[in-house]
């Protein structure tokens, strides 16, 4: 019944590695998005997708690369990590902008810790 | 850059009384600004939201205030109960082409003394 689904809720991994957070929504929707929220609680957009394609690519070092297999999934992959990517990560997903205000349907987040 | 900000980044009130959670911004090309609430170990969910041709909209125990001549946006929260014990983020949303462009501000933290 989750809206908006991702896994894992929480990650512990080395720097250097790489990891790999899934997100899946059930709503219908077209467009996908991941947010970073920093320790200060600070939410800042990295990406968003509509039906497959990348909309919005905001300055996020290319050691993240998100992944759209269909509009119903917008994985997020990390290369390489590092301390400073420790935060929570949280999907959402909104229909197409139309006359809406503009509500997102977020996740309950993946925290990563780098180590 | 950041364009969205609170004045406040606590608040602490007395259960029963009524929340006012500020928010200023500074992006007058905004379609609509919305409020969030994020309670603690989940994502943010909307609560309500103001187009940008409005100054005031109710909902059930909240009412948004528009300022646009001090570009300011205020959460008004009637009979403050433990269950609004959140962080509330304010958002100015700019909608393109195939996306929505929220930026958030900083939050502010309500807690709800019982």
């Amino acid at each position: 019944d989750t809206a908006v689904s991702q896994t894992p809720k929480y990650l512990v991994t080395q720097m250097g590695n790489d990891k790999s957070i899934k997100c899946e929504q059930n709503l219908g929707h077209d467009t996908m998005y991941w947010y970073k929220q920093d320790s200060k609680k600070f939410l800042k957009i990295m990406f968003s997708y509509n039906n497959k394609e990348l909309i919005i690519n905001e300055t996020v070092p290319n050691r993240f690369s998100p992944k759209s297999p269909d509009k119903a999934h917008l994985n997020l992959h990390i290369n390489s990590l590092e301390l400073g990517d420790s935060a929570v990560y949280f999907c959402a997903s909104s229909p197409t902008p139309g006359s809406s205000s503009g509500e997102l349907f977020f996740g309950e987040g993946s925290r990563l810790t780098v180590l | 850059g950041e364009s969205v900000g609170l004045h406040l980044p606590t608040l602490s009130v007395q259960e029963g009384d009524n929340s006012i959670i500020n928010c200023a911004y500074s992006n007058s090309a905004s379609d609509y600004f919305i409020w969030y609430k994020q309670e603690s170990g989940k994502g943010p969910q909307f609560i309500i939201d103001i187009r940008s041709n409005m100054d005031k909209r109710q909902g059930q125990r909240v009412t948004v205030l528009l300022n646009k001549t001090v570009k300011h946006l205020s959460l008004q929260i009637a009979a403050t109960q433990p269950g609004d014990s959140a962080v509330y983020f304010c958002a100015e949303n700019r909608s393109g082409a195939g996306s929505y462009q929220l930026t958030f501000g900083k939050g502010t933290k309500l807690s709800v003394i019982p």
